[in-house]
């Protein structure tokens, strides 16, 4: 089976510029996560879908982060305008309710 | 508020010793989740254990293996015989169950980065 699938794997981008990570899912996964890691904050949840409806976006870290999962098989993580503290290593994870099952990430580099 | 804390930061041993990787959680619940992940140097997490609130069992697994004690909220791993291939970074994690009783999200510890020199 083929496991979670990110891209971009890595994206540099100049300060202002709009970003789009993207994500699929495991088939079957009801649950998909984002998670942004740095390291000074180390692993942080931004958001989670369950069934493709946003249950937990507290931790979005202002609005210039938006996610959206329009199908169960698709979500993207969008930042406009990005920023360079936005530099970090993007995961995305699913899971059909227990253990999370990690994509390899996206690294985002804003010059 | 749940929160993990993996007191060491960097711990390098030799190869073939043991080596334990501490972690201590906080939460308010009584059904909780506990979950170690491991990061190697090619980026991506990779789950290894989980284990619920209501199961004290320590478990093995080969050379790793879990000590999950209640009374002082911690769930430590040790890897016995450590080999150069087990250096990675490696997270504790924490969920809580929330009502509707599937995965909410984990809570990280900021990690312990494991060298195991040759």
């Amino acid at each position: 089976d083929a496991g979670v699938i990110q891209s971009p794997r890595h994206e540099v981008t100049e300060m202002g510029q709009e970003v789009t990570l993207r994500c699929k899912p495991i088939s079957g996964h009801d649950y998909l996560f984002w998670y942004r890691q740095t390291m000074m904050r180390g692993l942080e949840l931004l958001i989670y879908f369950n069934n493709n409806v946003p249950i937990d976006d507290s931790g979005m870290p202002e609005d210039r982060f938006s996610a959206k999962m329009p199908n169960a098989s698709f979500s993207t993580l969008k930042i406009q305008p990005s920023e360079p503290r936005d530099s970090a290593v993007y995961f995305c994870a699913s899971s059909p309710g227990g253990e999370l099952f990690f994509g390899e990430g996206s690294r985002l580099t804003v010059l | 508020a749940q929160k993990v804390t993996q007191a060491q930061t960097e711990i390098s041993v030799v190869e073939k010793e043991d080596v334990t990787l501490d972690c201590v959680y906080e939460t308010r619940d009584t059904t909780y989740y506990l979950f170690w992940y491991k990061q190697p140097p090619s980026g991506e997490l990779v789950f290894l254990i989980r284990r619920n609130s209501f199961d004290e069992q320590n478990e093995i697994s080969g050379r790793y293996s879990w000590n999950f004690q209640k009374s002082t909220s911690s769930f430590n791993f040790t890897i016995t015989a450590s080999q150069v291939v087990d250096s990675a970074v490696y997270f504790c994690a924490l969920s809580e169950r929330d009502s509707g009783g599937g995965a909410d999200g984990l809570t990280f510890g900021k990690g312990t980065h494991l060298i195991i020199q040759p």
